[in-house]
């Protein structure tokens, strides 16, 4: 089992949809959670992290749940810009490395 | 944050040569980390790169196939040695930067194609 899992997709979405990004992680001391956004061929950006109480950056919400080791995220109202592959990062207590799921890629369309 | 620069940007080599990879940061850091990400697949650690001391490699990843020179603070290099087809693949360069939260910053990456 892959320490960090998501749905690969492609999502293909109509402009002002929402969509909803879903990520399971296997390790439960896992401490740290992060949302990066990878756009075609340039490297991952941090987008956002993941709080247990949830984090809302505008039009991006994210979302932990530790007991079901589950990390969401919820894009509103999406824009063309939006069109990128996400990519769920988890780290541990005890060490600097992060682990990568394989992204989910996400196409906003007109 | 940080500012990371990485080359090549790309580079196209014949099978069993080797290719070093440059990556120059704009402040200083404990560690460097390099990554490797094949084609639709998720980012992979190969190994941590600290200034003064031999990189720890991953599993799967061997030093004589990737050795790493950390000369200083700021500069790292990563050699993919031997090359065949099967390390085709986009190399990137990562540091960690610390503050209210942890955040990884990434070079332009290396798009290596072996023939």
């Amino acid at each position: 089992r892959k320490e960090v899992e998501q749905d690969p997709g492609p999502f293909n979405v109509p402009e002002g949809a929402t969509v909803a990004f879903n990520c399971t992680y296997s390790n439960s001391a896992s401490q740290s959670f992060f949302w990066y956004r990878q756009d075609c061929r340039k490297e991952p950006k941090l987008l956002m992290s993941v709080y247990s109480s949830g984090n809302e950056d505008g039009r991006f919400t994210a979302q932990l749940n530790r007991a079901s080791q589950y990390i969401s995220l919820l894009i509103r109202d999406s824009k063309l810009s939006d069109s990128a592959t996400y990519l769920c990062v988890v780290s541990s207590y005890n060490t600097d490395k992060l682990i990568f799921g394989t992204g989910t890629r996400l196409q906003v369309f007109p | 944050s940080a500012v990371i620069s990485q080359k090549p940007s790309r580079d196209i080599c014949q099978r069993g040569t080797s290719l070093t990879i440059q990556c120059q940061v704009d402040s200083q850091v404990t560690m460097m980390f390099w990554y490797r990400q094949q084609p639709g697949q998720s980012l992979t650690l190969i190994a941590t790169a600290n200034q003064g001391s031999e990189a720890t490699y991953e599993s799967g990843f061997v030093i004589d196939k990737f050795p790493i020179s950390r000369p200083n603070l700021t500069f790292s290099t990563l050699t993919v040695s031997n090359m065949s087809p099967e390390d085709s693949s986009i190399y990137l360069c990562s540091v960690e930067v610390w503050g209210r939260i942890t955040e990884a910053f990434f070079g332009q990456g290396t798009r290596l194609t072996v023939v």
